[in-house]
């Protein structure tokens, strides 16, 4: 599976968009993207997924670019909430399932 | 549904005891995770079971680790002897499958401390 890159923490103002990046330039073309947080002291929680087309659920927006080395995951209006460890993970098409995490990105909502 | 639930919540335990950690995965899910957080190395995938079966154990440190699934709706992860260095918190997940649009879902996490 695909390697990602991810910064290591983030601030940003309540009610403001969190933009959320993520590298993953060696990804193949059946590897799709996914993003999970974990909010302290919880489980990981499922945010979203995609393959190349932007995507947008309840939760958040991914935008991956045209050449899939990268995407951004967007949390609209981010609440204090929302401070949590986010995770970009890049899985095969035919993965088993398993997920690999990496040190993710410390996102603080601040008021 | 309640989720995956775990137990115990917080295990503190002496070096060389027994520890068995309990997972009841969500209803209807066939797979079942059980990972480990600390804060040298993150989150890693133990061991994971495809109805009942184990599926990959490449992720168990060693045999002082094992886990089972008599039936669908129970996991344990047992240590024995257990040792200061397994102290984390482990998680379980279920999911209704591992095709891609499948998402895990992670129980509240069992924080074991091992003295």
């Amino acid at each position: 599976d695909a390697k990602t890159t991810q910064p290591p923490s983030m601030d940003c103002a309540e009610g403001r968009a969190a933009n959320l990046p993520c590298n993953h330039s060696t990804i193949s073309g059946n590897e799709y993207v996914y993003w999970y947080r974990q909010i302290h002291s919880q489980g990981p929680q499922y945010i979203i997924h995609g393959l190349k087309n932007n995507e947008t659920n309840e939760m958040a927006s991914l935008i991956i670019t045209e050449d899939r080395k990268s995407s951004t995951l967007i949390l609209p209006h981010a609440t204090l909430r929302d401070t949590a460890v986010y995770y970009c993970i890049v899985l095969y098409s035919s993965n088993t399932g398993k997920l690999i995490f990496g040190q993710g990105t410390t996102l603080q909502v601040k008021p | 549904d309640a989720g995956v639930i775990q137990s115990p919540r917080h295990e503190v335990t002496e070096m060389g005891q027994e520890v068995t950690l309990r997972c009841k995965p969500i209803s209807g899910h066939d797979y079942l995770f059980w990972y480990r957080q600390t804060m040298m190395r993150g989150l890693e995938l133990l061991i994971y079971f495809n109805n009942n079966v184990p599926i990959d154990d490449s992720g168990m440190p060693e045999d002082r680790f094992s886990a089972k699934m008599p039936n669908a709706s129970f996991s344990t992860l047992k240590i024995q002897p257990s040792e200061p260095r397994d102290s984390a918190v482990y998680f379980c997940a279920s999911s209704l499958d591992v095709l891609i649009t499948d998402t895990q879902y992670f129980g509240p996490g069992t924080r074991l401390t091992v003295l």
